[in-house]
C-alpha cells in the first residue's frame, strides 16, 4: 500500500498568493483529516471529511482556508490570499471508520509564506 | 474547551536512562487515547489505550491509562538514541482526534 500520499512535499510563496495543498488517502479508507502542525500550538485538527463530507471544520482558523474532497481519492486544501503567519507543515490523515482507531499520516507538506 | 497537556516539554537523558511521559486530558466524550511518535516527518502510531490499569507494551516502551485521573504515562526503558523523537499524545473526541502539544525528547551516546 501506497500510504497517504501528500503533494507538493515543500511550497514557498509569497504573501497574497493563493496555495494548494493536495493528499490522496490510502485506498478504502472513508476518513480524511488535515491537520497544521507550528512550534507554537502543535498539531491543530483543521477540518475533517467521513465518506467525502466535511463534518467538523471549526479548525478552520479563517475564511481564507477552505477544503473539499470531491471524491474519495482526493481532497485539497486551499489558502486564499496566504499570509507568513500561514507558515507551518500541513498533515493529511486517512482512515477507516468502523475499524480500529488509528489514523495514518501522509509526509505533510512544509509551507513557508515570504 | 477540550484540551490535552504533555509533561515535561522537553527531555535530555543518556542512553540506558528509563524515562516517563505525561498526559492529562479534559476532553468530552472520550473513548481512547493514543501515542505517537514523530521523528522527522509524520507522526507514527504506537499504542491506543482505551481501558484504565490495563498496561500495553511493545518492546522497551509500554503505556498505561487512568480514566478516573484523567492521565496517561508513556515509559522507554533503556532508551537508545533512536528514541529520539517528539511524543504526541492524543485523545478521541467523538471522531476527531485532540492533540497535546508533545514531548521532545533527546537521547544522548
Amino acid at each position: 500500500d501506497a500510504g497517504v500520499i501528500q503533494s507538493p512535499r515543500h511550497e514557498v510563496t509569497e504573501m497574497g498568493q493563493e496555495v494548494t495543498l493536495r493528499c490522496k488517502p490510502i485506498s478504502g479508507h472513508n476518513s480524511l483529516f488535515w491537520y497544521r502542525q507550528t512550534m507554537m500550538r502543535g498539531l491543530e485538527l483543521l477540518i475533517y471529511f467521513n465518506n467525502n463530507v466535511p463534518i467538523d471544520d471549526s479548525g478552520m482558523p479563517e475564511d481564507r482556508f477552505s477544503a473539499k474532497m470531491p471524491n474519495a481519492s482526493f481532497s485539497t486544501l486551499k489558502i486564499q490570499p496566504s499570509e507568513p503567519r500561514d507558515s507551518a507543515v500541513y498533515f493529511c490523515a486517512s482512515r477507516l471508520s468502523g475499524g480500529a482507531y488509528t489514523q495514518y499520516f501522509g509526509p505533510g507538506t512544509r509551507l513557508t509564506v515570504l | 474547551e477540550d484540551k490535552v497537556v504533555q509533561s515535561p516539554l522537553s527531555l535530555v537523558v543518556h542512553e540506558g536512562d528509563t524515562v516517563t511521559l505525561n498526559c492529562s486530558y479534559e476532553v468530552t466524550n472520550f473513548r481512547s487515547l493514543l501515542w505517537y511518535k514523530q521523528e522527522k516527518k509524520a507522526p507514527t502510531f504506537l499504542f491506543m489505550l482505551t481501558s484504565s490499569g490495563i498496561e500495553k507494551k511493545s518492546g522497551r516502551l509500554s503505556s498505561i491509562l487512568d480514566k478516573k485521573e484523567l492521565f496517561s504515562i508513556l515509559n522507554i526503558t533503556a532508551t537508545q538514541t533512536g528514541d529520539s523523537a517528539v511524543y504526541l499524545c492524543a485523545v478521541i473526541n467523538t471522531d476527531k482526534l485532540i492533540f497535546g502539544t508533545g514531548t521532545r525528547l533527546q537521547v544522548f551516546p
